[in-house]
């Protein structure tokens, strides 16, 4: 199967800053990729769809200010969580996959203090 | 639009035993479907996914779910579990296209604990 990864794997920050999630399709081009949230012991919230050289769109109630999301590239899409803060702290997982199949990065955990 | 229900939240099963998971969907037309399984802090793993022909599709690990158009289910099953199968189960849909990127539907997880 198609490989996605994430990075970093889990990160910790201060109330306010800003945090960077990149996700990579490492052998296969993607024109869209997914991002994900998920909370513990719930099933996955789909917060985007990145498109690549165009705007991501977002889902109902996803602050689009909030969680900026740039797919500059065919391999890479990354998700900015700006001004963040402690309910923004959950594992977030991307997505992405060639014919109709996605695979799954293996997610990045943030904590916001 | 499309739903997908995992109607056991948490099923416990003895090492050895047969296992099956439940998952029935609400579309219209044919969905492309998924089981997934996660690992705790871990992302998800494709087991397998029917899109159309023969509608008993087998996957990794063991498993094999079937799709049953009648009942609008596609039920995971695996002969005999293993301690390492314990993990949380999803099962997906999707509309598929002729992109080959359209987003996935998930139903809420089952969540599955091996005892000895």
């Amino acid at each position: 199967g198609a490989v996605v990864s994430q990075h970093p794997s889990w990160v910790i920050c201060k109330s306010g800053t800003s945090v960077k999630i990149e996700c990579r399709s490492l052998d296969f081009q993607a024109t869209t990729m997914f991002w994900y949230r998920q909370f513990p012991k719930q099933s996955l919230m789909l917060m985007a769809t990145s498109n690549e050289g165009s705007k991501a769109t977002y889902e109902q109630g996803v602050e689009k200010d909030k969680f900026l999301i740039n797919h500059a590239s065919l391999t890479l899409s990354t998700l900015t969580v700006t001004s963040a803060h402690p309910e923004d702290s959950s594992f977030y997982i991307c997505s992405a996959g060639p014919r109709n199949t996605q695979y799954f990065g293996p997610g990045t955990r943030l904590t916001v203090l | 639009a499309q739903s997908v229900t995992q109607p056991d939240i948490h099923i416990t099963v003895s090492e050895g035993a047969s296992l099956e998971l439940r998952c029935n969907y609400s579309y219209g037309a044919t969905p492309y479907l998924f089981w997934y399984v996660q690992s705790p802090g871990q992302g998800l793993q494709l087991l397998l996914k029917y899109f159309s022909g023969d509608t008993l599709v087998q996957g990794i690990k063991g498993f094999e779910a079937e799709f049953k158009r009648s009942q609008s289910s596609f039920n995971l099953r695996k002969p005999s579990v293993h301690w390492s199968d314990a993990a949380e189960y999803f099962c997906a849909v999707g509309l598929g296209s002729n992109f080959g990127n359209e987003k996935l539907t998930f139903g809420t997880g089952t969540r599955l604990t091996i005892i000895p």
